[in-house]
């Protein structure tokens, strides 16, 4: 498994203001990915970040909404811009740590409310 | 995009085997079937993880037919902190879908 920390671990903003999401992982690893929670649902995800490329997004979600850094092995950052009350959720990363299965192991979460 | 369905809920009691069916008729060839454990206010914990036939751990065993259409999270003689929601997540190429949940609510 992998030790994957997440900051804020939660945050409480104002409308219109963006808020950028640190996940921080112990080993290398290639891929990362970053999932939306809604209250009471499952998870959705985002985008996948590669380090080195532009990150891939899922359809819904849009790079000037949903901006991702990718800027090592071991380190991710998802901005939510511009936000509104319909972005209050848990926002999550997860790591691959085998690519031949696909097995991902998840970070704390960040729980974001809008006001 | 193998699409997941699982129970909404299911209820138990301490001390009894509770077995979690997920069907994912659509998987593909290199899909892989995971599991997590997911509690209020944290992320998913990984369970277990399958291709085919039976795999065990030391928390679960893992049954996957050999049409691999469906496959079934069995967790031994639950406690109440087994209470939580059961993801069952079909994955290959990473692509990835995670079903709605089921949640467990264990009894004293």
């Amino acid at each position: 498994s992998a030790v994957i920390s997440q900051k804020p671990s939660r945050d409480i903003c104002q409308r219109g203001t963006s808020l950028t999401i640190q996940c921080q992982v112990d080993s290398q690893v290639t891929m990362m990915f970053w999932y939306r929670q809604q209250p009471g649902q499952s998870l959705t995800l985002i985008a996948t970040a590669n380090q080195g490329s532009e990150a891939t997004y899922e359809s819904g979600f849009v790079i000037d909404k949903f901006p991702i850094s990718r800027p090592n092995l071991t380190f991710s950052t998802l901005t939510v811009s511009n936000m509104s009350p319909e972005d209050s959720s848990i926002y999550l990363c997860s790591v691959e740590l085998n690519p031949n299965t696909d097995t991902q192991y998840f970070g704390p979460g960040t729980r974001l409310t809008v006001l | 995009l193998a699409k997941t369905t699982q129970p909404i809920s299911m209820d138990s009691y301490e001390g009894q085997e509770v077995n979690i069916t997920c069907s994912h008729n659509n998987i593909a060839t290199n899909d892989y079937i995971t599991w997590y454990q997911q509690f209020p206010s944290q992320g998913p914990r990984f369970i277990i993880q399958g291709y085919k036939t039976k795999v065990t751990n030391e928390v679960a065993s893992l049954f996957i037919p050999a049409d691999r259409k469906s496959s079934t999270l069995s967790l031994p003689r639950v406690s109440l902190s087994d209470t939580a929601v059961y993801y069952c997540l079909v994955a290959g190429f990473n692509k990835f879908y995670f079903g709605s949940g089921t949640k467990l609510n264990v009894k004293p």
